[in-house]
């Protein structure tokens, strides 16, 4: 129980194109999504919040217009980094919070196992 | 504002050698406390979560508790496999419940 699953694991792409991140729980329903970005040798750092059919709320210092969140259902989010350059490359990692039946009664976050995004 | 620290940053044990990584909290409210376990190049892996002062939770070679100021996962006779980073984090108020990560306790265990 508790799959959380990111598409793609990796990404190269050119200074100046888009790329989507794909974040699906696979075996429950997320109440709330949430997109973080780590640089090497850091702790996760929360990009923005999301929840299913709402616009997500971004943390400070993160631009709305360059990282764009979109929650389409109960078990699928998308990180859609625009306009992409150099200093976007990074580990993405997306979590899911919700109750997982088969764990009991408790709402956990469960993680993502990343997508890796180079910019050249 | 919540505030989580985590030490050491890194520790080195031999197979076999027991030790403990402390998490100290500063929360206007706890709001339960979170262990999670990653490797490097994925995300991290849920072990705990506990609630109130004395609760204890074990998994494993590993056992967490926690007190009104802190949290200590306790790694017992560990093996290489145990090799990993270890986060702790609190959760925000409001329905989201945000997370609050430390830095991390770096653990590796030599064979």
């Amino acid at each position: 129980g508790a799959v959380v699953s990111q598409h793609p694991s990796r990404v190269i792409c050119k200074s100046g194109t888009s790329v989507k991140i794909e974040c699906r729980s696979l075996d429950f329903q997320a109440t709330t999504m949430f997109w973080y970005r780590q640089f090497p040798k850091q702790s996760l750092m929360l990009m923005a919040t999301s929840n299913e059919g709402s616009k997500a709320t971004y943390e400070q210092g993160v631009e709305k217009d360059k990282f764009l969140i979109n929650h389409a259902s109960l078990t699928l989010s998308t990180l859609t980094v625009t306009s992409a350059h150099p200093e976007d490359s990074s580990f993405y990692i997306c979590s899911a919070r919700g109750r997982v039946p088969a764990l009991g009664p408790a709402y956990e976050q469960y993680f993502g196992p990343g997508t890796r995004l180079t910019v050249t | 504002e919540d505030q989580v620290t985590q030490s050491p940053e890194a520790l080195r044990l031999q197979e076999g050698e027991s030790s403990s990584l402390n998490c100290s909290y500063t929360v206007s409210g706890l709001r339960g406390l979170f262990w999670y376990r990653q490797d490097p190049g994925k995300g991290p892996e849920f072990l705990f979560t506990l609630y109130s002062a004395g609760e204890e939770k074990e998994k494993e070679r590993l056992k967490a508790t926690l007190t009104k100021k802190e949290s200590f996962l306790h790694i017992t006779a560990p093996k290489p496999e145990d090799s990993a980073t270890y986060l702790c984090a609190v959760p925000a108020a409001g329905s989201a419940r945000q997370l609050t990560f430390g830095s991390g306790t770096q653990l590796t265990v030599l064979p």
